[in-house]
């Protein structure tokens, strides 16, 4: 069972550059998510998908770009990374947007922006 | 403005010992989740709430929808409990969710 499947796990960047945080669930989830954690801070939405070619914005979405081609992908796209970037990204995915589920959350990717 | 405020920030407790983590909420939600955070990172969903009390081995966890409150407990506390619990909310008619920013538990042996 893979679940929810994070890629980096780490991963450092320079000012300016891009870069894409896969996110991958095999669980026919329609309802998939990106957020950031902060410390100090709790967890944030960025952005979010009810199905395949459905996004939304979350409560952070500035610099990043998502796209829901297919049920299972899940990518955030960051087009050029700036410092307050940095943070740790975590996907989370659950059955339906309108059923109630629980979340299930990737392993999280530790992004340093230099 | 936070959505979500949750209590105690930090919590030390003697292994046995019963433990209460408080959250409140201000805006009207469709579901309350209670998350339990690794010391390595990961996230696990415990809880998920609309109504009443749900219980799952020696947790606990109760909602107060009318008082907009939510309380996690843990019996019979371990160190194994040791995390960060988090609380979360579905916003109603929405697909927004917002979070605590998480109780630090510790249980000493």
């Amino acid at each position: 069972n893979a679940g929810v499947t994070q890629t980096p796990k780490f991963q450092v960047l320079k000012t300016g550059q891009s870069m894409t945080l896969q996110c991958a669930q095999d669980m026919n989830h329609e309802y998939m998510s990106w957020y950031r954690q902060d410390p100090g801070m709790g967890l944030r939405l960025i952005h979010y998908s009810v199905g395949a070619g459905i996004t939304d914005q979350g409560e952070v979405p500035n610099g990043y770009n998502v796209s829901r081609s297919t049920t299972e992908d899940f990518p955030l796209r960051l087009l050029s990374a700036a410092p307050s970037q940095t943070s740790v990204y975590f996907c989370a995915s659950s059955y339906s947007a309108g059923r109630q589920g629980i979340q299930y959350f990737g392993a999280g990717t530790r992004l340093s922006v230099l | 403005k936070n959505e979500v405020e949750q209590s105690p920030q930090n919590l030390t407790a003697q292994e046995g010992e019963f433990i209460t983590i408080n959250c409140s909420y201000s805006v009207g939600i469709s579901a309350l989740h209670w998350l339990q955070q690794h010391p390595g990172g990961g996230i696990v969903s415990l809880f998920m709430l609309s109504s009443g009390k749900k219980k799952h081995g020696r947790l606990i966890a109760t909602i107060n929808i009318q008082e907009k409150h939510s309380s996690l407990h843990i019996t019979a506390s371990h160190p194994r409990d040791s995390a960060v619990y988090i609380c979360a909310v579905r916003s109603k008619g929405g697909n927004q969710f917002y979070f605590g920013t998480g109780t630090s538990l510790t249980v000493i042996p």
